[in-house]
């Protein structure tokens, strides 16, 4: 079983609407990293989040440290959020990061 | 999929020095990137790194302090000059599969994690 599981794998959307994406963990961890992914280009980093919620324009990040469990919501979505989104996660015990396997999103207009 | 590793997996260097890591991928990849981890923060990328030119830097990073070779289609260096406390990081490789696009995945190295003292 994966440390880090990203469910959907691919989600097709139409424009305008709302998108939750989530991850899933086994092992302790101190933060949780939300990254986004455009075709042929590097990572971008959305959130490092801890608990709670943050948000950042159209985006949401939630965290349920109990539960192990984090979402990405987008608001409104639109076709240059298509992405892949990975969800990243430090261990606690030597500081290696382990991913998710990232969804791939692709909002049609 | 894509195997990468990383050398070192981790360090503990002096002030002024400076140390090369390498990324190694088990097969030909277009793109590798190298990313930095600070202590608590997320990730940001250094630099892309294409075989047979020059690596684009991001925002903040420059040659002189992180110079890159790609000499192959499956190896990559990052170098981190003149080292200061403040480059205490994990740097992570990563390569992005050939393919077309939203069918890409992301592949990473395990990280080498740097403390300069």
């Amino acid at each position: 079983k994966n440390e880090v599981e990203q469910s959907p794998q691919n989600l097709t959307a139409q424009e305008g609407e709302f998108i939750t994406i989530n991850c899933s963990y086994s092992v302790g961890i101190s933060a949780l990293h939300w990254l986004q992914q455009h075709p042929g280009g590097g990572i971008v980093s959305l959130f490092m989040l801890s608990s709670g919620k943050k948000k950042h324009g159209r985006l949401i990040a939630t965290i349920n440290i109990q539960e192990k469990h984090s979402s990405l919501h987008i608001t409104a979505s639109h076709p240059r959020d298509s992405a892949v989104y990975i969800c990243a996660v430090p261990l606690n015990r030597d500081d290696k990061i382990i991913f998710g396997k990232g969804t791939r999103l692709h909002i049609l207009p | 999929s894509a195997v990468i590793s990383q050398k070192p997996s981790r360090d503990i260097c002096q002030r002024g020095t400076s140390l090369t890591i390498q990324c190694q991928v088990d097969s030909q990849v277009t793109m590798m990137f190298w990313y930095r981890q600070q202590p608590g923060q997320s990730l940001t990328l250094i630099a892309t790194a294409n075989q047979g030119s020059e690596a684009t830097y991001e925002s903040g990073f420059v040659i002189d302090k992180f110079p890159i070779s790609r000499p192959n289609l499956t190896f990559s260096t990052l170098t981190v000059s003149n080292m200061s406390p403040e480059d205490s990081s994990i740097y992570l490789c990563s390569v992005d599969s050939l393919g077309l696009p939203f069918n890409n995945e992301q592949f990473f190295g395990p990280g080498t994690r740097l403390t300069v003292l």
